[in-house]
C-alpha cells in the first residue's frame, strides 16, 4: 500500500515564525502536491511538483514556497506565518501524471 | 476546466445502495471523472475513475451517461464507515506534466443505522 506521511498531525505557531511542513511518500511517485482545506472552500492546490527540484504554482501559492530535493520528500514552507494561514494542510502523491492521488493524514496548523 | 455540481448532502440506510449523482455538463472529450471521499479528520481517499465506460472496483461502481454530462457513484451496500464527504472531480490538464484535481464542496453522505 502507498503510504504518505506528514511530519505532524497538529502544529501551533506564532505569527511571523517560519514554518516547515514535511511530506514523505514511500512508493517512488513522481508527482507530489500540497493542498490546504478550509471550511466552505474545499481543497485548494498550493503547489505541486512533477520531478525532483521541479515545482509549479497551484491556485493559491502566495505566502508559501516549496522544496523537493529528493524524490520522496516534498516540503511546504511558510516564510512568515500569518493567522490567515491557519488551516488543514494535506499532502498527496501520484505515480505519474494522470494517476490517482494518494493523500496523507493532514497537518492541522494554527497560527496565533 | 469543466465544473461539477453535487447535492450538498444525502442520507442512506445502512445496507442499502447509496447512489451519489454528479453533473458535469461542460466536460470535454478527454477529461476523466474521478471520485474521492474524505472521512472526518482524514485525508481524501481515491475511490474510482472513468472516461466513457462504466467502471467497477472493490469499493464502488461508476455509471457515466452516454453523453458524459453526468455520472453516478454507487456504493452497493452502504455501511456506517461509508459516512464521508464524496467529491466528484473532472480532471484537468494544467501543463508542466501534471494533472490538477480541483475539489469542490462534495456531497456529505450520512449512512443511517
Amino acid at each position: 500500500d502507498v503510504k504518505v506521511t506528514q511530519s505532524s498531525r497538529y502544529l501551533v505557531k506564532r505569527t511571523g515564525e517560519k514554518v516547515f511542513l514535511e511530506c514523505v511518500q514511500d512508493m517512488d511517485h513522481e508527482n507530489m502536491f500540497w493542498y490546504r482545506q478550509d471550511p466552505g472552500l474545499g481543497l485548494r492546490l498550493i503547489y505541486f511538483s512533477y520531478d525532483v527540484k521541479m515545482k509549479e504554482k497551484g491556485d493559491i501559492p502566495e505566502g508559501y514556497s516549496v522544496s523537493r530535493e529528493k524524490k520522496e520528500r516534498f516540503s511546504l514552507i511558510l516564510e512568515s506565518a500569518s493567522t490567515n494561514q491557519t488551516s488543514m494542510y494535506l499532502c498527496a502523491s501520484s505515480l505519474r501524471s494522470g494517476n490517482e492521488q494518494f493523500f496523507g493524514p493532514g497537518t492541522r496548523l494554527t497560527v496565533l | 476546466d469543466a465544473k461539477t455540481t453535487q447535492p450538498p448532502s444525502m442520507d442512506c440506510a445502512e445496507g442499502r445502495a447509496a447512489n451519489l449523482p454528479c453533473n458535469h455538463s461542460t466536460i470535454s472529450g478527454n477529461e476523466y471523472v474521478y471520485w474521492y471521499r474524505q472521512i472526518h479528520s482524514q485525508g481524501p481517499q481515491y475511490i474510482i475513475h472513468g472516461l466513457k465506460n462504466n467502471e467497477t472496483n472493490e469499493m464502488a461502481s461508476l455509471i457515466i451517461t452516454e453523453d458524459r454530462k453526468s455520472s453516478t457513484l454507487i456504493l452497493p451496500h452502504a455501511t456506517l464507515r461509508d459516512t464521508a464527504v464524496y467529491y466528484c472531480i473532472v480532471r484537468a490538464y494544467s501543463g508542466a506534466g501534471s494533472y490538477q484535481l480541483t475539489f469542490g464542496k462534495g456531497t456529505k453522505l450520512s449512512v443511517i443505522p
